[in-house]
């Protein structure tokens, strides 16, 4: 149980296009999706966190313009790179905490957190 | 401010001997740490996690320890194989607080020789 599933895995898009990452929670649902950013062999940035049926919260720093999240349901939250540049080139990640029974995580030890398998953006 | 610090870059170690990973964090409200293992273009992976009540976490091969007073955790894979060769990131959090994101040290790369 508790998988999240990233897509597309990679993605090349032309210098001012939009693209869409999708990431779902497919067998529970997740009351909260994060989204996050790799640069090349650096770590994980937090860029947003969102909550289903409300805006996000984004990271000091993060164009909340630039980069769009919707959260439009329990098992469903995409990310949207607008007017995509080369520098928004890297990899991005999603995470959706969750099922929490009873009060207690499906998965204790790891405190409700599942990440996906990323998407790889190149913008040429 | 880097509030989860992994000094080390790379690590490489013998096959069958003992790998350790290391992580520092300058935030005292921390209270809950994970280590995740990732591979090139892939999600990371959950491999074991620690509250801050206890000082040792064990699970197979993979062993973390806390301490609190260094600010100080470290992972320990015994024994080392080679599919352990992979990025290890720590991360720590403030659950007890209400808070949910995870903060992210660099990362370490670990390669384990034949």
């Amino acid at each position: 149980g508790a998988v999240v599933s990233q897509h597309p895995s990679r993605v090349i898009c032309k210098s001012g296009t939009s693209v869409k990452i999708e990431c779902r929670s497919l067998d529970f649902q997740a009351t909260t999706m994060f989204w996050y950013r790799q640069f090349p062999k650096q770590s994980l940035m937090l860029m947003a966190t969102s909550n289903e049926g409300s805006k996000a919260t984004y990271e000091q720093g993060v164009e909340k313009d630039k980069f769009l999240i919707n959260h439009a349901s329990l098992t469903l939250s995409t990310l949207t790179v607008t007017s995509a540049h080369p520098e928004d080139s890297s990899f991005y990640i999603c995470s959706a905490r969750g099922p929490k029974t009873g009060g207690a995580w499906s998965v204790p030890a790891n405190y409700g957190y599942t990440f996906g398998s990323g998407t790889r953006l190149t913008v040429v | 401010d880097q509030q989860v610090k992994q000094n080390s870059p790379s690590l490489s170690v013998q096959e069958g001997r003992i790998s350790i990973l290391n992580c520092d964090y300058t935030n005292s409200m921390f209270d809950y740490f994970l280590w995740y293992k990732k591979y090139p273009a892939e999600g990371p992976t959950f491999l074991i996690s620690i509250s801050s009540i206890k000082d040792k976490n064990e699970d197979g091969r993979f062993t973390v320890f806390l301490n609190k007073s260094a600010k100080h955790l470290s992972l320990h894979i015994v024994p080392s194989q080679p599919g352990d060769s992979a990025v290890y990131f720590c991360a720590a959090s403030r659950f007890r607080q209400g808070a949910q994101k995870l903060v992210f040290g660099q990362g370490t790369r670990l390669t384990i020789n034949p």
